[in-house]
């Protein structure tokens, strides 16, 4: 049974750090892993897609890397801003199509 | 192209009640998952339809059934509730193809259900 941990659960930083959020699953058996964003009160946004063959994926200061053997995954922020407060979560993704997710690291960045 | 819809926003009910959670995926796709959110237990999954099947089912009571239409919209039943619950109840669509690598879900905004 897969099961996902993101360290730390929270993280505070002033704006302009650069910061890593760490997930950790236990099957190594996936075809991909997703990282999403959520805001209080509100679904999820996909923020990037890591399929199993790849070792990173950026979008913007997103980077994302992801090294399957070691059952594990970074979300790299850079240069974070206020407005990247919210919860990250991380998905590996199996055979199906159900998502197992951590609980998330809350990440708050003050101005 | 709109996103996934969910209806309604907020629900408030009583234990003992049932009650229907709708969802519409983005035009195209025909996979329709539901997730469970809560302060202890995260986000869980509840079950998976594709196609008007059933594809795949959490670990979750036989209170908690699904269907899904023609058009692929989803709801979500929920019978004899209970204050457990009470949670934010999340669908994602994805175009659906079991196991490929590039299947993203895309999440709707979700239901705040309360159970008084």
């Amino acid at each position: 049974k897969q099961e996902v941990t993101q360290i730390p659960a929270a993280l505070s930083v002033p704006e302009g750090e650069n910061l890593v959020l760490n997930c950790s699953f236990t099957d190594s058996a996936i075809y991909n892993l997703q990282w999403f964003r959520q805001d209080p009160g509100k679904g999820l946004t996909s923020l990037l897609l890591i399929q199993s063959s790849q070792r990173e994926q950026t979008s913007g200061r997103l980077n994302a890397s992801l090294d399957k053997s070691s059952g594990r995954s970074t979300l790299y922020i850079a240069a974070s801003q206020p407005g990247d407060s919210a919860t990250y979560l991380c998905a590996p993704g199996g055979a199906g199509t159900a998502l197992i997710f951590g609980k998330g690291t809350t990440l708050s960045v003050s101005s | 192209k709109a996103g996934v819809t969910q209806t309604p926003r907020y629900l408030i009910k009583t234990r003992g009640q049932q009650v229907t959670l709708s969802c519409s995926p983005i035009s195209g796709h025909r996979s329709v998952s539901w997730y469970q959110q809560t302060p202890g237990q995260g986000l869980q999954f509840l079950f998976e339809y594709f196609s008007e099947t059933q594809r795949n089912k959490g670990n979750f009571p036989g209170r908690f059934s699904g269907r899904q239409f023609s058009n692929s919209r989803s709801e979500m039943n929920v019978s004899t509730l209970e204050l457990g619950d009470s949670a934010l109840y999340l669908c994602a669509s994805s175009p659906g193809t079991s196991g490929s690598g590039s299947n993203i879900q895309y999440f709707g905004a979700g239901t705040r259900l309360s159970v008084l």
